[in-house]
């Protein structure tokens, strides 16, 4: 089993809309996570860390939940802007390297 | 305000010949990374490194090496290109194993 799993969609939402992504994770140990947003044929970038008692930015929110081993993204009112593919990371399994999820497509329709 | 940066950004090789990925980093990190990624398989670790002079093997090592010689630079090689490794590759470098990880903006490679 890989050690962080996600939904590779694609998610096809209207503009406005909220959208939430999950993403389980098998390191029960695990300490760090992220989200990361990559657009086609470019390099991933950092979206957020995920804190123990989630957090905010703005429209997206990160959560953390311990007992179930996952984590979410939610995105409020969906720009155009936020189509691309968002990628959950986690620690793998060795102490020095971080685990990257295959990614989750968001497609947001006018 | 370069933070990592990767040559070349493109490149074609013929089954068989060689070539040296370079990945440069100025935000003194210890640890960086070299990635593949191909289309439905997500970012896969080729190699990283923990710190100047140290190397370690990540889930895809076959057909490549790498060196750290120097804190701010890894090397990703390829003695004998195969179609296989048609690929784009992100080098990557954190402050420490676990910690957010900024990356460069790839290298687009095709072997034929």
């Amino acid at each position: 089993r890989k050690e962080v799993e996600q939904d590779p969609g694609p998610f096809n939402v209207p503009e406005g809309a909220t959208v939430a992504f999950n993403c389980t994770y098998s390191n029960s140990a695990s300490q760090s996570f992220f989200w990361y947003r990559q657009d086609c044929r470019k390099e991933p970038k950092l979206l957020m860390s995920v804190y123990s008692s989630g957090n905010e930015d703005g429209r997206f929110t990160a959560q953390l939940n311990r007992a179930s081993q996952y984590i979410s993204l939610l995105i409020r009112d969906s720009k155009l802007s936020d189509s691309a593919t968002y990628l959950c990371v986690g620690p793998g399994a060795g102490s020095y390297q971080l685990t990257f999820g295959k990614g989750t497509k968001l497609s947001v329709i006018p | 305000n370069a933070g990592v940066t990767q040559t070349p950004k493109f490149r074609v090789l013929k089954t068989g010949q060689s070539m040296t990925l370079l990945c440069a980093q100025d935000m003194n990190h210890e640890y960086m990374y070299w990635y593949r990624q191909d289309p439905g398989m997500g970012l896969r670790l080729i190699h990283y490194s923990v710190g100047e002079g140290t190397t370690a093997k990540g889930e895809v090592p076959d057909g490549y090496n790498v060196s750290r010689l120097k804190k701010q630079n890894f090397l990703l090689g390829l003695e004998s290109a195969a179609p296989s490794q048609t690929s784009v590759y992100f080098c990557a470098s954190s402050y420490q194993g676990v910690s957010r990880a900024f990356f460069g903006q790839g290298t687009r490679l095709t072997v034929v």
